[in-house]
């Protein structure tokens, strides 16, 4: 199985500054078809999961121009530009590259 | 719109079974699998399988398999997860989940194994 390597566990973030969350990924998500099959995914409290990147750097429908994701190969990560009080939660990367699909052990987000 | 509805929460004792349903409205059924994806409490997200929608074909993952099935009622637009011979640790919240046309998940279902 993929292993997703998520850091760090936890940040707190005084609202309007920037985040960063680092994803490694065990083996290389770049498929022959040249997409790259990592994903980004923020779960509030009491919530399921929503999608925020897909493939990589692509924003999925609705969500905020401060979301970004980059990176290539085996590692990746999303940051927000301007941390706002309703981007808490835990965010997970997630793989799809190979069944069964992988996420990272999680990073918590909350607000100083 | 797409809506992914699960049945209610559960408390079921050790080796009891239960059933959990996933109704799919808002697009054809049979257009995209269903995931099901298990969360333990305060833990984070471990994807179980996949039901291919129009051929009923289930995939587990490791850990997943004998006494988790999933099945299908595609004439209700319905998925289904089923667990036998509960034990305490298979106590979490259960998600469907279809990524196709889109990302949709369910609200969740908590099942708790408690004697």
């Amino acid at each position: 199985d993929i292993v997703m390597t998520q850091t760090p566990l936890s940040l707190s973030v005084t609202p309007g500054q920037p985040a960063s969350i680092s994803c490694k990924s065990s083996q290389s998500l770049l498929h022959s078809d040249g997409k790259t099959y990592l994903y980004w995914y923020l779960q509030k409290p009491g919530q399921p999961p929503q999608l925020l990147i897909y493939e990589v750097s692509n924003r999925f429908s609705g969500v905020p121009d401060r979301f970004s994701g980059s990176g290539s190969g085996t590692d990746f990560t999303l940051k927000i530009s301007r941390v706002e009080a309703e981007d808490v939660g835990v965010y997970y990367c997630m793989q799809s590259i190979q069944l069964p699909q992988t996420f990272g052990g999680g990073t918590k987000v909350e607000i100083k | 719109q797409v809506q992914l509805v699960q049945s209610g929460s559960e408390l079921k004792k050790p080796g009891a079974s239960v059933k959990v349903s996933c109704k799919a409205s808002g697009y054809t059924f049979t257009s995209y699998a269903m995931n099901w994806v298990r969360q333990a409490p305060g833990q984070g997200l471990e994807w179980m399988g996949w039901i291919n929608t129009n051929t009923g074909n289930p995939t587990y993952a490791q850990g997943f398999t004998g006494r988790f099935v999933f099945s299908l009622d595609t004439s209700v637009s319905t998925a289904y997860l089923q667990i036998s011979s509960l034990k305490a640790e298979d106590t979490a919240v259960y998600y469907c989940a279809s990524h196709g046309g889109g990302d949709y998940w369910g609200q969740g279902t908590l099942v708790t194994v408690s004697s």
